[in-house]
């Protein structure tokens, strides 16, 4: 298709699993965002990736979180040791160019830690 | 700091009521970026309109209309004649130039157009 595209779109993990949660942007766009969403919370900023660079961590909650980008197009967000409080929706979004331009989000990963 | 307050938590109104979502937002940066999108039950995030500190202008867009106070730091969203496929949670976003590329949203908005 030829939006946004998320995989899988719900994970349950039992606390102390590792899960990977992958995104796939929108062909040709050179920015990729990740976003954190709790249940009736606005998304909350986690990373930001230009082409395969990592320009921006800093929403990261913790170490146990880890995103790559490595070809420039698709990026796994990692999870290592899950916690409840991990549970959330985890949004992608990519845009077309760096500067502040509209971001085009995915149908998220909802992950549930037991 | 940078902030968005959406006051309204939930809305409820009538098919073909106008309503409008209040959106509240604070920032030190003189240049910046303003957004809302809509969040559909299916929870795909989908965007509306993007408007820049530098651009006052009221805008239109069918039956949804946007009213940026820069004196008042808001950027409110008006849906006339509201229908029943409007019903979803809305978020206002801030993007300052400065603080990256990152959007902070407001906890958002949701409305619920009844038949």
């Amino acid at each position: 298709g030829a939006g946004v595209s998320q995989s899988p779109r719900y994970k349950v993990a039992k606390r102390g699993q590792d899960v990977a949660l992958r995104c796939d942007p929108i062909s040709g766009h050179v920015s990729l965002f990740w976003y954190q969403q709790a249940l009736g919370q606005g998304p909350e900023f986690l990373t930001y990736f230009q082409n395969e660079a990592q320009l921006d961590k800093s929403g990261l909650p913790s170490d146990r979180f880890f995103a790559e980008r490595p070809e420039g197009s698709v990026s796994t967000l990692k999870i290592q040791r899950t916690q409840q409080e991990d549970s959330a929706v985890y949004l992608c979004a990519s845009s077309r160019r760096a500067d502040p331009y509209e971001q085009y989000f995915g149908p998220g990963t909802r992950l549930t830690v037991t | 700091a940078q902030k968005v307050t959406q006051a309204q938590t939930e809305i409820s109104v009538v098919e073909k009521e106008d309503v409008t979502l209040d959106c509240v937002y604070e920032t030190r940066d003189t240049t910046y970026y303003l957004f809302w999108y809509k969040q559909p039950p299916s929870g795909e995030l989908v965007f509306l309109i993007r408007r820049n500190s530098f651009d006052e202008q009221n805008e239109i867009s069918g039956r949804y209309s946007w009213n940026f106070q820069k004196s008042t730091s808001s950027f409110n969203f008006t849906i006339t004649a509201s229908q029943v496929v409007d019903s979803a949670v809305y978020f206002c976003a801030l993007r300052p130039m400065e603080y990256g590329n990152k959007l902070v949203f407001g906890a958002g908005t949701i409305l619920r157009v009844k038949s």
